[in-house]
């Protein structure tokens, strides 16, 4: 069965630091990975997608399939990183449904 | 565009009340989409609506849980007879058809069962 894995409920970094927030899937075939992010009072919205091996907001995720992860990581914090951040997987496919991570609660300390 | 709309954002209702939850989905989306976000979890896949059709409810439990998006009016996941354990946060989500893997998320609506 698919699954995605964050092992961290609430990663705690000061402004500047690096901050690596970790994610884990199983899935046999060829998934897709996304990181979604929620801000404070507002909706979830999709951060980066790993097809598009693009940097947001200075995140970058990286698939690394022999070790099946899709770790997020950003060089330097800021406050405003502040939120709750899901990773998910999707087979793709006729459905294309999101199965989520329980999410990590990143905190930028000033 | 408005966004995903989703209405009620709360809801109370006692055990064995009926829960009907809408989704409006951005315009020009065909593609919907329902999660249910238990407290302490992450976003459980429920339903994948496109207009007039389930194409996978593989995610909804057998009883009490239905949902449809007619060709006319938003998505509506209702939950009769509700109980305790329903409460959670219902999130919808809709997708563009040519890009189907972006989905876009509403507010959730958040329901109390008393």
């Amino acid at each position: 069965a698919q699954r995605v894995t964050q092992p961290e409920k609430l990663l705690s970094v000061f402004k500047g630091a690096p901050v690596e927030l970790k994610c884990n899937y199983s899935y046999s075939g060829s998934p897709e990975l996304f990181w979604y992010v929620q801000y404070s009072r507002q909706r979830l919205q999709l951060l980066l997608r790993h097809i598009s091996r693009e940097s947001i907001k200075g995140f970058t995720a990286d698939l690394n399939k022999g070790e099946t992860s899709f770790h997020l990581k950003k060089p330097f914090a800021q406050e405003e990183d502040s939120a709750m951040y899901y990773c998910a997987l999707s087979r793709g496919g006729a459905t294309n449904k999101l199965i989520f991570g329980t999410g990590t609660l990143l905190a930028v300390q000033p | 565009n408005a966004g995903v709309m989703q209405n009620p954002r709360h809801l109370v209702r006692r055990r064995g009340q009926e829960a009907r939850l809408r989704c409006s989905p951005m315009k020009g989306h065909s593609h919907v989409y329902w999660y249910r976000q238990l407290p302490e979890e992450g976003l459980k896949f429920m339903v994948y609506l496109q207009k007039e059709n389930i194409i996978d409810e593989s995610g909804m439990p057998k009883e009490r849980f239905s949902a449809e998006f007619p060709k006319e009016g938003p998505s509506i996941l209702r939950i009769q007879q509700v109980v305790r354990g329903d409460s959670a946060a219902y999130f919808c989500a809709s997708s563009p058809d040519r890009v189907m893997y972006e989905q876009y998320f509403g507010p959730g609506t958040r329901l109390t069962v008393t």
